[in-house]
């Protein structure tokens, strides 16, 4: 069984201070680890992922995740907070067990202060 | 440019009525995916498929249907006999097997509201 625990739903930051959205993770495999953006009313969008190569991922928009296994962990970082990052954030985690085998978090949203 | 396109994006429906939410992608993906989402909850799969002409029950099927007769397309038909449809609907679609490489592409949504 895997499961994914976004640890806050709600995260507040003035905008160019750091951001940092956390995700823990459970899975009985080696898993893929995603982010996914959702502005309003939008569908989502894939922010970064993690599919066993580097543990430090790089995705759009400045965004940044590490994975740690030890911690399981899969924390999402940015250096300074921009208005346009204000949305909902979903962390995912997938593994090779099939379509059916990826669930989502509950999400966290962002909320930038001017 | 290549995309998943759904329609409507509101839609209102009475009590008893059956509604079809429309999924269309020009993608070329085998797999195509709808999910729910309610406030808090994140993302519930209610149906996917793999492959035309076959499809799978996700979590919460009880009360739609689906069909998958076109690569391209797969609707949603929200039944009556789904009680509390009110809600935020995504489709979505991939070529990677479970989604450890790739990830999905979203639609943009059709909020479903109960009148």
């Amino acid at each position: 069984a895997q499961s994914v625990t976004q640890l806050d739903s709600h995260v507040s930051v003035s905008e160019g201070t750091p951001v940092l959205l956390r995700c823990n993770y459970s899975s009985s495999y080696s898993p893929s680890l995603f982010w996914y953006v959702q502005h309003p009313n939008k569908g989502l969008q894939l922010l970064l992922k993690y599919t066993s190569a580097a543990t430090l991922v790089k995705g759009i928009n400045g965004f940044e995740a590490e994975f740690k296994k030890s911690e399981t962990s899969f924390h999402l970082t940015k250096p300074s907070a921009h208005m346009s990052d204000a949305a909902e954030y979903f962390c995912v985690v997938s593994y090779s067990g099939g379509y059916q085998k990826v669930t989502f978090g509950t999400g966290t949203k962002l909320q930038v202060i001017p | 440019d290549g995309g998943i396109t759904q329609s409507p994006k509101y839609l209102f429906r009475k009590e008893g009525q059956n509604v079809t939410l429309s999924c269309e992608q020009n993608l070329n993906h085998d797999a195509m995916y709808w999910y729910r989402q309610d406030p808090g909850q994140g993302l519930r799969l209610i149906y996917y498929s793999q492959i035309v002409n076959d499809f799978q029950k996700g979590d919460i099927a009880e009360g739609y249907s689906v069909s998958r007769e076109k690569k391209e397309s797969f609707p949603l038909t929200v039944t009556s006999a789904q009680k509390n449809p009110t809600a935020f609907y995504l489709c979505a679609s991939t070529n990677d097997p479970g989604a450890t490489n790739y990830g999905y592409t979203f639609g943009s949504g059709t909020r479903l509201t109960v009148v």
